[in-house]
């Protein structure tokens, strides 16, 4: 089974910084690789799909990169709402399911 | 507006049953993959099962084959989830979530439903 592994577990940054957030599969996972935010009592959120795919109605300054093993989630410029634990999540083709990463919490002072 | 209702959860002793319901609206429901995500106590997210749009191309993770059966009724524009033999490690808050492409599963999911809360416990 793939495993993914976030670093850091704990991110803590003030407003208009930038966040860089990692993702490292155990094996290629090609470019099937989606972010989600989740904050506390919520459901998760779409937040980037194919590795850099924005899903509909997330800002710009939610960005993904990546393929391969390496992926990278990138917040250009902090605002408070961000404040969530954010999980990268991979899929296979075969047989068809998925995995997600541990997380890493993201803190705005 | 796309929403997803979760329902069905509760508190079950371990070798019971449960049987989860997820009500869809908003979107063409038979058209789209859907599946069953939970989440334990302070934990992360794990997949436990999907289904393809027609009720077909049925796929369970290791943990829950063979006792949680999944289903739909698109008539009903509802999703299920037949819990059957649950143990303590199953308790967790169970999350209904649409797949993002219609027709073949990604298994990239774009709209969650709030979540019902299983506990398994004598």
């Amino acid at each position: 089974d793939i495993v993914l592994t976030q670093s850091p577990a704990t991110l803590s940054l003030s407003p208009g910084e930038k966040a860089t957030l990692s993702c490292r599969a155990s094996q290629s996972v090609s470019n099937y690789l989606a972010w989600y935010q989740q904050k506390p009592g919520q459901a998760p959120k779409l937040l980037i799909y194919d590795a850099s795919n924005r899903a509909t109605g997330i800002p710009a300054r939610f960005s993904g990169s990546g393929s391969g093993t390496d992926f990278t989630l990138t917040i250009s410029s902090l605002e408070p709402e961000d404040s969530a634990i954010y999980y990268c999540q991979q899929r296979v083709h075969w047989p068809p399911r998925c995995s997600f990463g541990l997380g890493t919490k993201l803190e705005i002072k | 507006d796309v929403q997803l209702l979760d329902s069905g959860g509760g508190l079950v002793q371990p070798g019971g049953s449960l049987r989860l319901s997820c009500a869809a609206s908003g979107f063409a429901f038979s058209n789209f993959p859907m599946s069953w995500v939970r989440q334990a106590p302070g934990q992360g997210l794990e997949w436990v099962s999907s289904i393809g749009g027609s009720g077909n191309n049925i796929y369970y993770a290791d943990s829950v084959q063979g006792r949680f059966t999944i289903s739909r009724d698109n008539s009903k524009n509802t999703l299920y989830l037949q819990m059957n033999s649950l143990r303590a490690d199953d308790t967790a808050v169970y999350y209904c979530a649409k797949d993002l492409s219609r027709g073949s599963q990604t298994h990239y999911f774009d709209y969650w439903g709030q979540g019902t809360v299983v506990t398994v416990s004598s």
